[in-house]
């Protein structure tokens, strides 16, 4: 069985940094996407990059670029989405997801890290 | 950037009715096109790919059409569970992006 398992909530003063992660099983790892997903709190949702494990290769929307750092670790078949500095504005919900090459449409679903910053 | 446009918003629906739900790319997807569902407190569900194709477990009543640029999903039958907000999301590039969703109350 597929599962995309996250980490779990987190509150953090803005300023700090932060490092989520979404480990996959039931399948292999390294043969597709694990993209990130953003919903803010009554909002759609937001895609914000994309990581291909078998060979790191990293895509980011231009409105996350920047702004998150999205990373895998294939030995133990988990994806890390990591902020340096959080600001209140990076408050919501984050799925991790896994993404069908050669296209990437999520077929699997995390069940979603909330991040709440707050002072 | 490929904007996805979401119509209605909001669309209120009796039980056992037939709801169709829009799509529009602002160029073309070809049929990159998936939908979702999401429900309060979930993480969202694949329903279709390909524009057309249910993922597993999907019921029939859930059926997607269009491509290029105008998407249409249709729920034949709306039944109790079916009561959520639904995402179409393009994949023709790498810059992937979501619709603004529609949510689907009951009248």
């Amino acid at each position: 069985e597929v599962q995309l398992v996250q980490s779990g909530a987190e509150v953090k003063k803005p300023g700090e940094s932060l490092k989520i992660s979404c480990k996959g099983s039931g399948y292999s790892f390294t043969s597709y996407w694990i993209g990130w997903v953003r919903q803010m709190p009554g909002k759609g949702l937001e895609w914000m990059g994309i990581i291909y494990p078998g060979d790191s290769d990293t895509r980011y929307s231009p409105s996350f670029q920047g702004q998150v750092t999205i990373s895998a670790d294939k030995s133990i078949s988990t994806a890390y989405l990591q902020w340096s500095s959080l600001k209140a504005s990076d408050t919501a919900m984050y799925y991790c997801a896994r993404g069908t090459p050669p296209r990437n449409y999520f077929d699997y679903w995390g069940q979603g890290t909330l991040v709440t910053v707050s002072s | 950037e490929i904007v996805m446009t979401q119509s209605p918003a909001t669309l209120s629906v009796s039980p056992g009715e037939r709801a169709t739900l829009s799509c529009r790319a602002s160029q073309s997807v070809s049929s990159n096109l998936a939908w979702y569902q999401q429900k309060p407190g979930q993480a969202p569900r694949l329903l279709i790919y390909g524009a057309s194709t249910r993922a597993t477990g999907i019921p029939a009543r859930f059926s997607g059409s269009g491509s290029g640029t105008e998407f249409t999903l249709t729920i034949s039958s709306l039944q109790s569970e079916d009561f959520a907000v639904y995402y179409c999301q393009q994949y023709n590039n790498w810059l992937l992006t979501f619709g603004g969703g529609t949510k689907v109350e009951i009248k």
